[in-house]
């Protein structure tokens, strides 16, 4: 079964301060890779997807993150973080048809001014 | 472009009563699903449908019913309320293969 590992439940990062935030995951196949941002009391929003090709996948509101296989990891990462990227972040995995995801427990992220 | 609509926000329901959380999506999407997001659980799959007519459970389906007679809706189901079931709802929609679109979600309380 597919399952996906986010170690850090919380993180504090400075304002201007570059982020990393880490995800495992266990799958059979070439797994197909989510980032999903959730303000508070909001829906979750996609970030960035890896399906195959490039194992460096860019996304919305400056974020990126590397597939590497041997690792079994898909960490996201941001250069510089703002304070409105306070939120929680979630990494999942589907099938191959990009359905029928399973999520980590999440990082929720707080940016110190 | 409305996306994916669902009613209500919030619930309050004493244990044993029954009712349905609705969900519409108008982007004319096969593939939809419901998830419940607890804390410290990240977000779980309970019951998905790839078409109208079509349904199937996921990881936590016990508890809750499911029926898709229209692409547009897909309404779950709460038998006989149990405090187990207090969380947050949150519905999905998605051409397959695509990505997921959901909804803002519906916050549920059962005492």
């Amino acid at each position: 079964a597919q399952s996906v590992t986010q170690p850090d439940i919380h993180i504090t990062v400075s304002e201007g301060a570059s982020l990393e935030l880490r995800c495992n995951y266990s799958y059979g196949a070439t797994p197909y890779l989510f980032w999903y941002v959730q303000s508070p009391g909001q829906g979750l929003q996609l970030l960035l997807k890896y399906f195959s090709g490039d194992t460096l996948v860019q996304g919305i509101k400056g974020f990126e993150a590397e597939f590497k296989r041997s690792q079994s990891s898909f960490n996201l990462r941001k250069p510089s973080v703002h304070w409105s990227d306070a939120a929680e972040y979630f990494c999942a995995v589907g099938e191959s048809s990009g359905d029928k995801l399973t999520f980590g427990t999440g990082t929720r992220l707080a940016v110190r001014p | 472009n409305a996306g994916v609509t669902q009613t209500p926000k919030f619930q309050v329901l004493k244990t044993g009563q029954s009712m349905t959380l609705q969900c519409a999506q108008d982007m004319n999407h096969e593939y939809m699903s419901w998830y419940r997001q607890d804390p410290g659980m990240g977000l779980r799959l309970i019951h998905y449908s790839v078409g109208a007519g079509i349904t199937d459970q996921g990881e936590v389906p016990n508890g809750y019913n499911v029926s898709r007679s229209t692409t547009e809706d897909f309404p779950l189901r709460l038998l006989s309320a149990a405090p187990s079931q207090t969380s947050v709802y949150f519905c999905a929609s998605s051409y397959a293969g695509a990505t997921l679109h959901f909804g803002n979600g519906t916050r549920l309380t059962v005492t």
